[in-house]
């Protein structure tokens, strides 16, 4: 069964710390994959999308990088508004009507 | 242009009573997704719903759940004779094209919160 995992569960940084977020998934082949980030309460907002192995996005303090069995979301200097749960999902080869979420990770950064 | 809206964002029902939770795609989508997701739980797919059409709705549970995607008018996802088991938040998403499809992209709504006591 095709499978998101992302780690770790929570992370806690102070503010300017830099740090990356793991998601892996197995190789069934990827279609894409998916980069949300969610504020309690609220729904998911889409952060980035990548298709190939070594593609790289980034905004603002956040890049992501993809590779053929994981992806890294990096955070360089984190401010406390960075704080909130990020989301990867990823869309596979061969389920090509579903997106499979992994149960994320929490990010808090002290000021 | 107004983001994909639900509506209520939260609901109170007793156990046996129906819930009926309403998703307003984003202007110019007309796919639709619906998932669940329960505290310290990812994301669980649903259903996918094109207009007038349920594309896929392995996620959803056989009995008690439905969901329609109309013509005119938002996407409803249904419970019949809740159970405390029900209570969750459920999100709607809504995207341009297909999900298979190469640059797609799913947008989410804020989600309605159901309390069934």
């Amino acid at each position: 069964e095709d499978q998101v995992t992302q780690s770790p569960e929570a992370l806690r940084l102070q503010e300017g710390e830099s740090s990356s977020l793991n998601c892996s998934y197995t190789v069934s082949g990827l279609r894409g994959l998916f980069w949300y980030r969610q504020d309690p309460g609220k729904g998911p907002e889409f952060l980035f999308t990548l298709y190939s192995a070594g593609e790289e996005k980034e905004k603002e303090r956040l890049k992501a990088t993809l590779t053929k069995k994981e992806s890294f979301l990096h955070i360089t200097a984190p401010k406390p508004e960075d704080s909130a749960t990020y989301l990867c999902a990823v869309l596979f080869l061969n389920r090509d009507d579903k997106i499979i979420f992994g149960k994320g990770t929490r990010l808090h950064i002290l000021p | 242009n107004a983001g994909v809206m639900q509506n209520p964002r939260h609901l109170v029902r007793r156990r046996g009573q129906e819930a009926r939770l309403r998703c307003s795609p984003m202007k110019g989508h007309s796919h639709v997704y619906w998932y669940r997701q329960l505290p310290e739980e990812g994301l669980k797919f649903m259903v996918y719903l094109q207009k007038e059409n349920i594309i896929d709705e392995s996620g959803m549970p056989k009995e008690r759940f439905s969901a329609e995607f109309p013509k005119e008018g938002p996407s409803i996802l249904r419970i019949q004779q809740v159970v405390r088991g029900d209570s969750a938040a459920y999100f709607c998403a809504s995207s341009e094209l297909a999900v298979f499809a190469a640059k797609n992209i799913q947008y989410f709504g804020a989600g309605t919160r159901l309390s069934v006591l």
